[in-house]
């Protein structure tokens, strides 16, 4: 039972063009969120999280997106740049960040140049 | 470097050998957890320490599986009589302090191929 989805395995984008991450999670006790951006042969990086009492955060060229009514939260990157070409990890946690991850199972994003 | 790493990075067993993977977290953290992510599957939980002890394996598949960790430091994760669905990576993660999960730095992770 995947709790938290990501449906695209891949995304490609042109370089300084938007690119636009989705995740849906199903589980309603979930009130905090978090991307991580993974490169090969390393483990995953924080990027961004957001908790549910937010519909919006953002962090330089990174923003996340959260509906919760929807269930739904997305990641945007602009202007995308090659160097965000990586898998991209959504996770969700309850209580505020305080309990375990649970991880979607990726997106791989590629920016051409 | 200063980051969490594991050992072996790659390991090849035999359906039914045992096989032991280690963790070696940040200094100074108290917090490690164990993920595994099997091929097209999201990164799967199994176990957290707070110091030496584990108050959370439900993400444990089997009781084949077991960590401890010892010194408040160097993890590490057994899985006894491999089988072929143990194939995976497994990644070990640290943070300062249970809770604030954006606080979790991961290792480069231990690919696990069970023949």
């Amino acid at each position: 039972d995947q709790q938290v989805k990501q449906n695209s395995p891949s995304l490609s984008v042109q370089e300084g063009r938007i690119s636009i991450l989705n995740c849906d999670y199903t589980n309603s006790m979930f009130d905090y969120f978090l991307w991580y951006k993974k490169y090969p042969a390393e483990g995953p990086t924080f990027l961004i999280s957001i908790s549910s009492i937010k519909d919006k955060n953002e962090d330089g060229r990174f923003t996340v997106f959260l509906n919760k009514s929807a269930k739904h939260l997305s990641l945007h990157i602009v202007p995308s740049q090659p160097g965000d070409s990586a898998v991209y990890f959504c996770a969700a946690s309850s209580n505020f960040g305080n309990e375990k991850l649970t991880f979607g199972t990726g997106t791989r994003l590629t920016i051409i140049p | 470097g200063a980051g969490v790493s594991q050992s072996p990075s790659n390991k090849v067993t035999e359906k039914g050998k045992d096989v032991e993977l280690r963790c070696d977290p940040i200094s100074g953290h108290t917090a490690l957890y164990w993920y595994r992510q099997s091929l097209g599957q999201g990164l799967e939980f199994l176990i957290y320490f707070q110091g030496n002890s584990a108050p959370d394996k439900s993400g444990l598949p089997s009781d084949r599986f077991s960590a401890e960790r010892t010194g408040g430091s160097v993890s590490t994760l057994t899985i006894q009589r491999t089988q072929q669905e143990d194939s995976a990576v497994y990644l070990c993660a640290s943070s300062p302090a249970w809770g604030r999960v954006d606080t979790q730095y991961f290792g480069p992770g231990t690919r696990l191929t069970v023949l």
